[in-house]
């Protein structure tokens, strides 16, 4: 497709739940970045791939939080034992590779709501 | 640890004001800055960025940005606002040395009243 697309736009759990996320970065991006963002604030860098490899995961929060990019184009959030406070927008972006390198295009994101 | 601080939540302006949005930084090496740009119901998307060079940045829209290293800071600008520029602004650094760990700041929310 033309842009980063995420799945599902919403997700509705409960607290205790496993769900996945999914993003679908631009083709040929290489770079792909997972955020967090709250109510109220910027979005917060979780966990950013180069290729297949996380090459920076410092922002995943805790354990619960995993991330895969296994051929390095999809790459899926997983998060464990759901908390209330997992509450948010989960936003996904790609980079190129060359000059535009730094350039992040985002995703539409996924509401998470955990009840 | 980096950090980007935004000095106005919330802006009002009427059309044809002139816009200035505050974004300080706290990291001590070079970085790369950015401004994204929110518009109701669509994504995030680059206003504009600063790597090198000319500290005097210029993006879409009439947008500009000025690095003042001096003083940890990347304000936005904009001489004459329309209602169309309505949207949430968000300033953020990486590190420029091939970081790519991007921090955002809160964000600004602008109103532009027509």
């Amino acid at each position: 497709g033309a842009g980063v697309s995420q799945t599902p736009s919403n997700k509705v759990t409960e607290k205790g739940k496993y769900v996945e996320l999914r993003c679908d970065p631009i083709s040929g991006h290489t770079a792909l970045y997972w955020y967090r963002q709250s109510l109220g604030q910027g979005p917060e860098f979780l966990i950013y791939f180069q290729g297949t490899g996380a090459a920076d995961d410092s922002g995943l929060p805790n354990d619960r939080f995993f991330a895969v990019r296994p051929e390095g184009s999809v790459s899926t959030l997983k998060i464990q034992r759901t908390e209330r406070g997992d509450s948010a927008v989960y936003l996904c972006a790609s980079s190129p590779s060359g000059p535009s390198y730094n350039e992040q295009f985002f995703g539409p994101g996924t509401r998470l709501t955990v009840l | 640890a980096q950090s980007v601080s935004q000095h106005n939540h919330h802006v009002i302006l009427s059309e044809a004001a002139s816009l200035e949005l505050g974004c300080n930084y706290s990291y001590g090496g070079t970085v790369n800055l950015f401004w994204y740009v929110q518009y109701p119901g669509q994504h995030l998307q680059l206003l504009l960025k600063y790597f090198s060079g000319d500290p005097l940045v210029k993006g879409i829209k009439g947008f500009e940005a000025e690095f003042i290293k001096s003083k940890f800071s990347f304000n936005l600008r904009k001489p004459s606002v329309q209602w169309s520029d309505t949207a949430e602004y968000f300033c953020a650094v990486n590190d420029g040395t091939g970081g790519f760990k991007t921090i955002f700041g809160a964000g600004t929310r602008l109103f532009v009243k027509a």
